[in-house]
């Protein structure tokens, strides 16, 4: 059963648009929502990170948005840069548990000069 | 703060040996947990240590083992090598107490010929 749904699978930006990657849940009881940031070579990086208290979050160029009712969040990344293009990963958990993460399958960005 | 480190960065091993991977957390961090990443099942969880004590385990066979010391630095163990071992491995530390922020180290590519 996948438990996180990751869409699109790839994506190819201007430089300066909006990338926008979309997640959705089963679950309800998740409760911890990351995104990560993958370079080739490198360890998953933590990007941003939301709980469900709150719609919206933003950090620098990096929005999450929240949407409790239809068990979806998503990643905004405002004026894309070329040194933006990398593997995005969504993740869930649950904050009672151990730190399990329960991964995306990834949207690779392409962010084009 | 020096970020998390693994070693060896690149393995090679054939089928049905035995392999260990070696994880140093930030510092500080107590709780560390373990990954494996391929292109074909993405990034799934394989356990978790705190405090020397496994504190949840992922969807993989008994060939796959860990522990941690009293340091809070942990191995994997993967004993009789399969083909579809070869992935890479991804260790990540957690502060203790209420933080779910989990930081990757670069990973280990093991390779099983």
């Amino acid at each position: 059963q996948q438990q996180v749904k990751q869409s699109p699978q790839s994506l190819i930006v201007q430089k300066g648009g909006i990338s926008i990657i979309n997640c959705a849940y089963e679950n309800t009881a998740f409760d911890y929502f990351p995104w990560y940031q993958q370079f080739p070579g490198k360890g998953p990086a933590l990007l941003i990170a939301i709980r469900p208290d709150v719609s919206e979050k933003k950090e620098g160029r990096f929005t999450i948005s929240f949407n409790k009712s239809a068990k979806q969040f998503s990643l905004h990344i405002m004026d894309s840069q070329p040194g933006d293009s990398a593997t995005y990963f969504c993740a869930v958990s649950f904050s009672g548990s151990a730190r399990q993460l329960t991964f995306g399958s990834g949207t690779q960005l392409t962010v084009l000069p | 703060k020096a970020g998390v480190t693994q070693t060896p960065r690149y393995l090679i091993k054939t089928r049905g040996q035995q392999v260990t991977l070696s994880c140093s957390p930030i510092s500080g961090h107590r709780s560390v947990s373990w990954y494996q990443q391929t292109p074909g099942q993405g990034l799934q969880f394989l356990f978790e240590y705190f405090s020397e004590t496994q504190r949840n385990k992922g969807n993989f066979p008994g060939r796959f083992s860990g522990r941690q010391f009293s340091n809070s630095r942990s191995e994997m163990n993967v004993s009789t090598l399969e083909l579809g071992d070869s992935a890479l491995y991804l260790c990540a530390s957690t502060a203790a107490g209420a933080s779910y922020e989990q930081y990757f180290g670069p990973g280990t590519r093991l390779t099983v010929t």
